[in-house]
């Protein structure tokens, strides 16, 4: 299975400032996406990292706010601009190696927190 | 419409205490994978299982094991003989054949008290 690392592994930011997300997988993956989970909530789907091209953005979410770059197939990074408290979340990092099966694995996450 | 539905949004068990998770799917396609992950307060999200729509083979892993019921759309999930270390929250998801997303559900935060 995928081994996927993200750095910084949490932070506390200013409000109004931005801060950038990197995940690093060690094999190359096709699927790239990155997840916002708030305190106490599921998972929610930011964009799909697609190497080479733009990131395609879920419903509520949009370029300027969480900017994505996947310059080749194992490393892509999201940034969360402008900040407010509302960010505040745990950012996860997915990849998803096809197969036989679909199966997803997830980064250790990032824990963000924003003053 | 959720696609994901876990009802239970917290369970309290004593240690060696039978704990079921309940999951219930929804989805149009014929095929698809459902999975159940768990999440520690460290905040990591560890895969546990993986099943596809073909499948419908109940699975033991250890203390842990799973039950698939495509007749009521359900992939629940039981820990035998709970273990304080078992305290976590737990996610079922679904992803279908058609497209990459995962639909995850709210998640159940399971607590284990020696």
């Amino acid at each position: 299975s995928a081994v996927i690392s993200q750095k910084p592994s949490r932070d506390i930011c200013q409000r109004g400032t931005s801060l950038t997300i990197q995940c690093q997988v060690d094999s190359q993956v096709t699927m790239m996406f990155w997840y916002r989970q708030q305190p106490g909530q599921s998972l929610t789907l930011i964009a799909t990292a697609n190497q080479g091209s733009e990131a395609t953005y879920e419903s509520g979410f949009v370029i300027d706010k969480f900017p994505i770059s996947r310059p080749n197939l194992t490393f892509s990074t999201l940034t969360v601009s402008n900040m407010s408290p509302e960010d505040s979340s745990i950012y996860l990092c997915s990849v998803v190696e096809t197969g036989v099966y679909n199966e997803q694995f997830f980064g250790p996450g990032t824990r963000l927190t924003v003053l | 419409a959720q696609k994901v539905t876990q009802a239970q949004t917290e369970i309290s068990v004593v240690e060696k205490e039978d704990v079921t998770l309940d999951c219930v799917y929804e989805t149009r396609d014929t095929t698809y994978y459902l999975f159940w992950y768990k999440q520690p307060p460290s905040g990591e999200l560890v895969f546990l299982i993986r099943r596809n729509s073909f499948d419908e083979q109940n699975e033991i892993s250890g203390r842990y094991s799973w039950n698939f019921q495509k007749s009521t759309s359900s992939f629940n999930f039981t820990i035998t003989a709970s273990q304080v270390v078992d305290s976590a929250v737990y996610f079922c998801a679904l992803s279908e054949n058609t497209g990459n997303q995962f639909y995850f559900g709210t998640g159940t935060s399971l607590t284990v008290i020696p």
